[in-house]
C-alpha cells in the first residue's frame, strides 16, 4: 500500500525554470523524505524534513512540510536537464521503521 | 565502492521457476529493506530486517516470497513458483539503526517472468 500521493504525476519544464512537486500523506509521521530516481536505477536520498520542521533547504532544493494538512512540497530552483528524473516522497509511520513511498512525479527538463 | 550491491542486475525466468536475489548492504548498516517497483509506480514495501531479525513483512506478500539475512550482513530474497505478475524491479536498501533514517538503495534486480 502507498501512503503518499504526488502531484502532478508528470511535469515538463524548460531549463532554468523552477519545478514544484507536491506530496500528500495520510497518517501521523516522524519525518518525510524526498528521493530521486533516474530511469532504471535505484533511488537516491535528497532531503529529510522532521515533523517539527516547516521548511528546509539543500542547495537548489527547498522542502516545506505542513503537518496540519498532511502535505509537503519540493521546489527545485533553476532546473537543469540533469534534474530529469522521477521524484518520490516517503513517509515513516510513527510506530514503524519502514518508509512508505508515493507514486512519484516524473520531471522532464528540456534544454 | 561501499554502496549497496545487488545481484544479479537482470533475471529472466520462465513461469513456475524459483529465483533468488542477493543484496549486500553498506557494512555498518543494521537495517535492510526489500521493496518491489513496477513501471510508473513508487517502491512498494516488502519486508525489512534489523540485524538478522525479520521485523516486518508486508501483508501483500504471498507465501511464495521469503527473505533471509542469516548473519545480519547480506540478504537473499527468494520467489518460488514465479508468476508473470512477479515481473518487477526488486530494490534493496539499507540504513543505520536509527528509526526512519535515510535509506541507501542498490541499483535493483530487474525480474522478467515469461
Amino acid at each position: 500500500s502507498q501512503q503518499g500521493e504526488e502531484d502532478p504525476q508528470a511535469l515538463s519544464i524548460q531549463e532554468g525554470e523552477n519545478a514544484t512537486m507536491n506530496c500528500s500523506y495520510k497518517t501521523s509521521i516522524n519525518n518525510l523524505q524526498w528521493y530521486r530516481q533516474n530511469s532504471g536505477r535505484g533511488l537516491v536520498h535528497l532531503i529529510l524534513i522532521r515533523s517539527n520542521e516547516r521548511e528546509k533547504h539543500s542547495g537548489r532544493l527547498r522542502v516545506t512540510l505542513d503537518t496540519s494538512k498532511k502535505s509537503s512540497s519540493l521546489l527545485i530552483t533553476a532546473s537543469r536537464a540533469a534534474d530529469t528524473a522521477s521524484y518520490f516522497c516517503a513517509t515513516d509511520e510513527r510506530q514503524g521503521g519502514k518508509l512508505i513511498f508515493g507514486q512519484g512525479t516524473e520531471l522532464s527538463v528540456k534544454p | 565502492d561501499t554502496g549497496v550491491s545487488q545481484n544479479p542486475r537482470h533475471k529472466i525466468t520462465k513461469r513456475g521457476q524459483n529465483v533468488t536475489f542477493r543484496c549486500d548492504p553498506i557494512s555498518e548498516h543494521n537495517r535492510l529493506y526489500w521493496y518491489r517497483q513496477t513501471l510508473g509506480q513508487g517502491p512498494e514495501f516488502l519486508t525489512y530486517f534489523q540485524n538478522e531479525a525479520q521485523l516486518e513483512k508486508s501483508r501483500l506478500l504471498s507465501d511464495r516470497f521469503s527473505a533471509e539475512r542469516p548473519k545480519g550482513s547480506f540478504s537473499t530474497l527468494e520467489i518460488q513458483r514465479t508468476e508473470q505478475g512477479d515481473s518487477a524491479m526488486y530494490l534493496c536498501a539499507s540504513s543505520l539503526l536509527v528509526a526512519s533514517e535515510k535509506l541507501f538503495f542498490g541499483s535493483g534486480t530487474q525480474l522478467s517472468v515469461l
